[in-house]
């Protein structure tokens, strides 16, 4: 089932500028992983974030992870075209392996 | 990375008939692999969990005599779709269980039923 959240659910920005976007759960949860989504194809893993990281970088990807809030952030910088997609947070409940994805957040990045 | 493929990347079949869906871990073994439904401009909502030998274990709501699978192999998984009907059309994305417990997902099979 899904317990992600969200938002915002779309996000369009210029080419050069930074895009965040948050994602809330529900549950304890062993870790929290970012992916991305072209048009019509699979998934591509972004960055996995454990419960008790708070914070971790893979070159223009910063994704923070509160657990006493139980929300992280995904922020790219210095977008390009290229990073329009639909990104999705997935979370891995304590207890278990399976991924619960949340709705998604649309990027559109104009040249 | 890890790499999962599927075959096909697309099927178009008429209604009634079944489709078989690949997705094999192409550079490593897999356990656990994942079946997964998409809809248009929707999430990922996982279909069932697939198990190397052994039953595949179906989220709630999932008829599991319509979405056959069968974890032959540590690389190789199977989805087929039973007496397909058109709200059976949907994009199938699979993954994969990596060492850390991250997924690496195929690039989807979009089935159109007929």
């Amino acid at each position: 089932s899904q317990q992600g959240e969200e938002d915002p659910q779309a996000l369009s920005i210029q080419e050069g500028e930074n895009a965040t976007m948050n994602c809330s759960y529900k549950t304890s949860i062993n870790n929290l992983q970012w992916y991305r989504q072209n048009s019509g194809r699979g998934l591509v893993h972004l960055i996995l974030i454990r419960s008790n990281e708070r914070e971790k970088h893979s070159g223009r990807l910063r994704v923070t992870l509160d657990t006493s809030k139980k929300s992280s952030s995904l922020l790219i910088t210095a977008s390009r075209a290229a990073d329009t997609a639909s990104y999705f947070c997935a979370t891995a409940p304590s207890n278990d392996y399976k991924l619960s994805f949340g709705a998604g957040t649309t990027v559109t990045v104009r040249a | 990375g890890a790499v999962v493929s599927q075959h096909p990347s697309w099927v178009i079949c008429k209604s009634g008939t079944s489709v078989k869906i690949e997705c094999r871990s192409l550079d490593f073994q897999a356990t656990t692999m994942f079946w997964y439904r998409q809809f248009p401009k929707q999430s990922l909502m996982l279909m069932a969990t697939s198990n190397e030998g052994s039953k595949a274990t179906y989220e709630q709501g999932v008829e599991k005599d319509k979405f056959l699978i069968n974890h032959a192999s540590l690389t190789l998984s199977t989805l087929t779709v039973t007496s397909a009907h058109p709200e059976d059309s949907s994009f199938y994305i699979c993954s994969a269980r990596g060492g850390q417990n991250e997924q690496f997902f195929g690039p989807g099979t979009r089935l159109t039923v007929l």
